[in-house]
């Protein structure tokens, strides 16, 4: 099972809306909605942040969201504040009864 | 609090063997599903297995599957993952991570909590 396809990084400035895309197949995003995302601050263990495409988990802010069209998932942060910057993961469920993640994505806010 | 606390990461030879626990507190550990997540030094996220809540159903990864075996003791609250035939692409940090309920229904493919993580190295 290949790994999702996520953009190395991106950036913003503050206040801005920036959107991390996460590329599979009909293996996985395209043929279920059990998309999630996480966020990871150096050193830290990932946070949940969406799931089932486009859930947020309570106490997750309304600046996050996500969507999924075909084979691919996003993820949209609005309002960027400085504590957003973070590697992302998108992560699918398979048909082959196993998870994936995408390679993650680095934030930055500039 | 829902805590998970992964032990029993340390350096090991290439060829040999270790054992992970993942202590649970907090919730009703024997309802959900529990997972195994990996990350090798400056890499991503790779999953690497999960259990369901009644222990019946096992699923791994392709990359570990026959020499990494998932189990879980619901008496103790605790998750195991015995690590054998280790690799030095094994070198990563573990976390152990809690499946989530939706609906009532409980799954293991998006996980709402994790440990601190335990880390193993391989190396000779």
């Amino acid at each position: 099972q290949s790994a999702l396809t996520q953009p190395a990084s991106v950036s913003g400035s503050p206040g801005q809306s920036i959107t991390i895309s996460c590329t599979g197949t009909s293996s996985d995003i395209g043929g279920y909605n059990y998309v999630s995302w996480y966020q990871q601050h150096p050193g830290k263990a990932p946070k949940l942040m969406i799931y089932e495409v486009s859930n947020r988990p309570s106490g997750v802010s309304n600046r996050f969201s996500g969507s999924k069209s075909g084979n691919t998932a996003s993820l949209t942060i609005s309002g960027l504040q400085a504590e957003d910057e973070a590697d992302y993961y998108c992560s699918s469920y398979t048909s082959s009864t196993t998870v994936v993640f995408g390679g993650g994505t680095r934030l930055t806010v500039l | 609090e829902v805590q998970l606390l992964e032990s029993g990461g340390g350096l090991v030879q290439p060829g040999g063997s270790l054992r992970l626990s993942c202590a649970a507190s907090g919730f009703t550990f024997s309802s959900y599903a529990m997972n195994w997540v990996r990350q090798a030094p400056g890499k991503g996220l790779e999953w690497v297995s999960a259990i369901v809540g009644s222990g019946g159903s096992t699923y791994y990864a392709d990359s570990v599957k026959g020499r990494f075996t998932v189990s879980r003791d619901n008496s103790k609250n605790t998750l195991y993952l015995q690590m054998n035939s280790l690799r030095d692409e094994d070198t990563a940090v573990y976390y152990c991570a809690k499946g989530i309920v939706v609906a009532g229904r409980y799954y293991y493919y998006c996980m709402d909590v994790w440990g601190q993580g335990t880390t193993v190295t391989v190396s000779s």
